[in-house]
């Protein structure tokens, strides 16, 4: 079985440049999360899809960031001007359903490579 | 709200020492809890998790990890420290919020083992 898989693993850009990260989940996981880690700092949550629904987005950090799931499958970040402090590692994980999965606590969240993003 | 802690950015063991990594969490809840371990260059991998049932928990490589309600902790150990053990190691909390289970981590610890 193919694990969470993410593209590109490094991207470098300049301030004020675009960049589109995608994560594709596990076949046949609703849950999709998005996660950044800024170097020094601990991993943080950035949003949730339930296929192609934001289930939560408070971890966004403004406006630049748009997260897209379109057809329930792969999903795709945008960053859009990027910033300097924009630069770190961006996780994507996936599970399934908690229903359909045996239930509470057995949703194991599957974690991508990441991708490395550097602001210059 | 979660939080996590974890007690020490890097802790150094010799080859065959006893591991342990320190976590505190605080949540309001009650919480799951996991260990996650990152390789070099590889993504996140599930240790052993924390869901209500067994206070001690087994997790893959030797790890194990005890729920302490009354400390607010779930401290990672292992027996004897191997080589390849070398990584880097995440404490994370979660708890059920509907579907979403998203993970508040620590900080992480970076161990380093020493032949």
């Amino acid at each position: 079985e193919a694990g969470v898989t993410q593209f590109p693993s490094h991207s470098v850009i300049e301030k004020g440049q675009t960049v589109t990260l995608r994560c594709d989940p596990i076949s046949g996981h609703d849950n999709l999360y998005w996660y950044r880690r800024v170097m020094g700092k601990e991993i943080k949550f950035l949003l949730h899809f339930v296929k192609e629904s934001k289930q939560d987005e408070s971890g966004m950090p403004n406006n630049r960031f748009l997260a897209e799931r379109t057809g329930g499958t792969y999903s795709t970040l945008k960053v859009q001007p990027a910033e300097l402090e924009d630069s770190g590692v961006y996780f994507c994980a996936s599970s399934q359903d908690s229903t359909t999965s045996g239930g509470a606590g057995d949703f194991e969240q599957f974690f991508g490579p990441g991708t490395r993003l550097t602001v210059l | 709200a979660q939080s996590v802690t974890q007690l020490g950015s890097h802790v150094s063991v010799s080859e065959g020492a006893l591991v342990l990594l320190r976590c505190n969490y605080s949540s309001s809840v009650p919480p799951y809890l996991f260990w996650y371990v990152q390789y070099p260059n590889q993504g996140l991998q599930l240790l052993l998790k924390y869901t209500s049932a067994a206070t001690l928990v087994k997790g893959i490589n030797g790890f194990e990890a005890e729920f302490k309600k009354s400390e607010t902790s779930f401290h990672l150990t292992k027996p004897s420290a191997h080589m390849s053990d070398a990584a880097e190691y995440f404490c994370a909390v979660s708890y059920s919020g509907g579907s979403n289970y998203k993970l508040t981590f620590g900080k992480g610890t970076l161990l380093t083992v020493n032949p």
